[in-house]
């Protein structure tokens, strides 16, 4: 049972140029979300999707899109990244019941030149 | 949303107890008091969560206040494993989205 997979671990880009980030969950979890944890700071939520085919703002979703083809994975884009956009990204998933708990992965650390 | 205050940092010896605590005097009445932590270099992980009454599980004990406007994670032995940042929550249904505040570095001393 692998939990919350990101891929890659590690990522260098250009300033401009485009990425996705992946995220699979196999605990057949409805909810599905993204953060970013700059240095220093708390994750702040980046998308979130309540079900398959549905997405949703966060508190920081500028510069980012994601999509939910599959109930399973949830993809973070970043179509023309920036230097703010250097940061440790995490994507967690859950049942989305009242209580909530989440599951995270182990984070992707994303340098912009 | 309702914050949650927590000091910056704290230090514990080792396989001693350590008492986080947690200050949420805007709590609202269906708020659920959450404590996730992070381990250096990880993401975090979901280590309590209670309502109303204290809990306990294999990891820790949560005792909240009558008034809920307070609540401390309770960590009976430490370890070098337990440092981290630990991070108090307040959490209701509505959008089901988790607020991260700073949090409290937990350091543990061998």
């Amino acid at each position: 049972n692998a939990g919350v997979t990101q891929t890659p671990k590690f990522r260098v880009l250009k300033t401009g140029q485009s990425m996705t980030l992946l995220c699979a969950q196999d605990m057949n979890h409805e909810y599905m979300y993204w953060y970013r944890q700059d240095p220093g700071m708390g994750l702040r939520l980046i998308h979130y999707s309540v079900g398959e085919g549905t997405t949703a703002k966060g508190e920081v979703p500028d510069g980012y899109n994601v999509s939910r083809l599959k109930k399973q994975n949830f993809l973070l884009g970043l179509e023309s990244a920036a230097p703010s956009q250097t940061s440790v990204y995490f994507c967690a998933s859950s049942f989305g019941d009242l209580q909530n708990i989440q599951y995270f992965g182990a984070g992707t650390r994303l340098s912009v030149l | 949303d309702a914050k949650t205050t927590q000091p910056n940092s704290m230090e514990s010896n080792e396989e001693e107890p350590v008492h986080l605590p947690c200050n949420h005097s805007t709590i609202s009445g269906t708020d659920y008091i959450h404590w996730y932590r992070q381990l250096p270099s990880q993401g975090p992980e979901y280590v309590i969560h209670g309502l109303t009454s204290n809990v306990n599980n294999r990891m820790a004990s949560l005792a909240i206040a009558e008034d809920r406007k307070s609540s401390t994670l309770i960590l009976h032995r430490a370890t070098l494993r337990d440092a981290a940042v630990y991070y108090c929550i307040l959490h209701n249904n509505a959008g089901n989205m988790l607020t991260f505040g700073g949090g409290t570095r937990l350091m543990v001393k061998p």
